[in-house]
């Protein structure tokens, strides 16, 4: 079974300053996504990214990029520049592109922004 | 707005009743999907819906249960309600072909609490 684990519960930075959230997974499967959501305080759930496994590039939008290291099954989320509006929880998510479409979520990473 | 709306945003029953959660997908999709947010559980898949038929099963439970109408719209349905059901719980939609790499947007969720 996919795992994913986010080992950082609680993060802090200074705004303008550039913050990583990482994320590990475990799976058997060579063709996968993976996803990092944001939710807010309103409890929305936000795509904020997503990287296909079998792209190497790391995918990016606008002050939000990955680090995507398949064979470390590493996906760590990088936000430049922080703004008081990223202050959320953050999840990755995995899901398999073949067989069961569902998300498998970690457990998330409270990211707060210092003013 | 990602376009997923779910009714209603908040509900509030006593243990033992009956409830039932609405979901309709942005326009288009054909997959809809489940999950409820715990504090103890975290972020779980609970069933998933392409084009009416059920697609797939997660962890839920028997008292459970769900379906997907012709307009595509979903409904969730709870029954013998238990101080533990309370979490938020989540529609999902994607997707215009199944068991493509689709991404999911979440809808506001509908916020459930057992008295």
């Amino acid at each position: 079974a996919q795992t994913v684990t986010q080992s950082q519960p609680e993060m802090s930075v200074q705004e303008a300053e550039t913050v990583t959230l990482s994320c590990t997974y475990d799976t058997s499967e060579s063709d996968y996504y993976l996803f990092w959501y944001k939710q807010p305080p309103s409890r929305q759930m936000i795509l904020v990214i997503r990287q296909e496994a079998y792209k190497q590039q790391n995918a990016t939008e606008n002050r939000f990029s990955v680090n995507f290291q398949k064979a470390a099954k590493s996906f760590s989320l990088k936000i430049s520049d922080s703004q008081l509006g990223d202050a959320a929880m953050y999840f990755c998510a995995y899901k398999a592109n073949f067989g069961n479409e569902k998300l498998t979520f970690g457990t998330g990473t409270r990211l707060t922004i210092i003013p | 707005d990602s376009g997923v709306t779910q009714t209603p945003k908040h509900l509030i029953t006593a243990t033992g009743q009956r409830v039932t959660l609405r979901c309709s997908p942005r326009s288009g999709d054909l997959s809809v999907y489940w999950y409820q947010q715990s504090l103890d559980q975290g972020l779980q898949f609970l069933i998933q819906y392409y084009n009416g038929e059920e697609r797939a099963k997660g962890n839920i439970l028997e008292r459970f249960s769900a379906q997907q109408f012709p307009d595509l719209h979903s409904e969730l349905n709870l029954s013998s309600l238990e101080l533990g059901d309370s979490a938020l719980y989540f529609c999902a939609s994607s997707g215009r072909r199944a068991g493509v790499g689709e991404t999911q947007y979440f809808g506001p969720g509908t916020r459930l609490l057992v008295l």
